[in-house]
C-alpha cells in the first residue's frame, strides 16, 4: 500500500471549513484514500473514501486532485466535537490498512 | 444494536503473564483485525483474519497469538514473549465482498504490565 504524508497538526476556528490535506505521491491506479479518525482513546471512525472523483457524504467532501498524488478532507462546518487525529490511508484491497500517524486538527472557539 | 465489542476496556497484568483480550461482532463481517497503539502514534496491525480457522501476521505479531474458530470471534492473547506489551489494542472487522471497504472499530482495550 501506497505511503501517504500529513502534517502532524493543524488549527481550525469552529465553524469554519476546515481543510485537511494528505500527499500519496507513490499511488497506483487500484488504490483508493481512505479517510478515518480518532477522538482521544477511542477507535477510529470512518469518514469517506474515493477513487479518483470527488466525493461527498453527510460528514465531509473527499477531493482528489487529476493526479491523484493528493486529496484533501474537508470538513464544511468544523465544531469543537470534530477535534481528533485524521488519518488518510491508501490501500488497493485486502483491507489491510496501514495507519500512519496522522494530523491533530484542534477546532478552536 | 450490531457493532463490536472488545472487553476488557482496561487489564493488568504482571511481567511474566500470558493475557488475551476479546474481540467479538455481530456485523456478519468476515474479516477481522488487531492493532496496537501507543502513545502518539497512529496503529500497527497485529493480526488479520479474513475467514475462520485462517488468519496472516501483520507488521507487528511478533509476542502475540491469534485464533479464529468463529466468524464473530477474534481473540487475542498477548504472551510474555512480547517485550513491551503496554498498549491500546485496537480490534476492527469488515464485510469483504460487496462493501466499500470500511473498518468497523471496538472501543479498545488499554493493558498495562505492572
Amino acid at each position: 500500500d501506497a505511503k501517504t504524508t500529513q502534517p502532524p497538526s493543524m488549527d481550525c476556528a469552529e465553524g469554519r471549513a476546515a481543510n485537511l490535506p494528505c500527499n500519496h505521491s507513490t499511488i497506483s491506479g487500484n488504490e483508493y484514500v481512505y479517510w478515518y479518525r480518532q477522538i482521544h482513546s477511542q477507535g477510529p471512525q470512518y469518514i469517506i473514501h474515493g477513487l479518483k472523483n470527488n466525493e461527498t457524504n453527510e460528514m465531509a467532501s473527499l477531493i482528489i486532485t487529476e493526479d491523484r498524488k493528493s486529496s484533501t478532507l474537508i470538513l464544511p462546518h468544523a465544531t469543537l466535537r470534530d477535534t481528533a487525529v485524521y488519518y488518510c490511508i491508501i490501500t488497493g484491497g485486502g483491507n489491510k490498512l496501514t495507519f500512519g500517524t496522522g494530523t491533530q486538527l484542534k477546532v478552536e472557539l | 444494536d450490531g457493532g463490536i465489542t472488545q472487553s476488557p476496556k482496561y487489564l493488568f497484568r504482571k511481567e511474566g503473564q500470558n493475557v488475551t483480550l476479546s474481540c467479538e461482532q455481530n456485523l456478519n463481517h468476515d474479516a477481522m483485525y488487531w492493532y496496537r497503539q501507543d502513545p502518539g502514534q497512529g496503529l500497527r496491525l497485529i493480526y488479520y483474519s479474513q475467514i475462520v480457522n485462517d488468519f496472516q501476521k501483520g507488521d507487528i505479531a511478533e509476542g502475540y497469538s491469534v485464533s479464529r474458530e468463529k466468524k464473530e470471534s477474534f481473540p487475542l492473547t498477548v504472551t510474555s514473549a512480547q517485550k513491551n506489551p503496554t498498549a491500546f489494542y485496537l480490534c476492527a472487522s469488515t464485510k469483504l465482498a460487496g462493501a466499500n471497504g470500511e473498518l468497523f472499530f471496538g472501543e479498545g482495550s488499554r493493558l498495562t504490565v505492572l
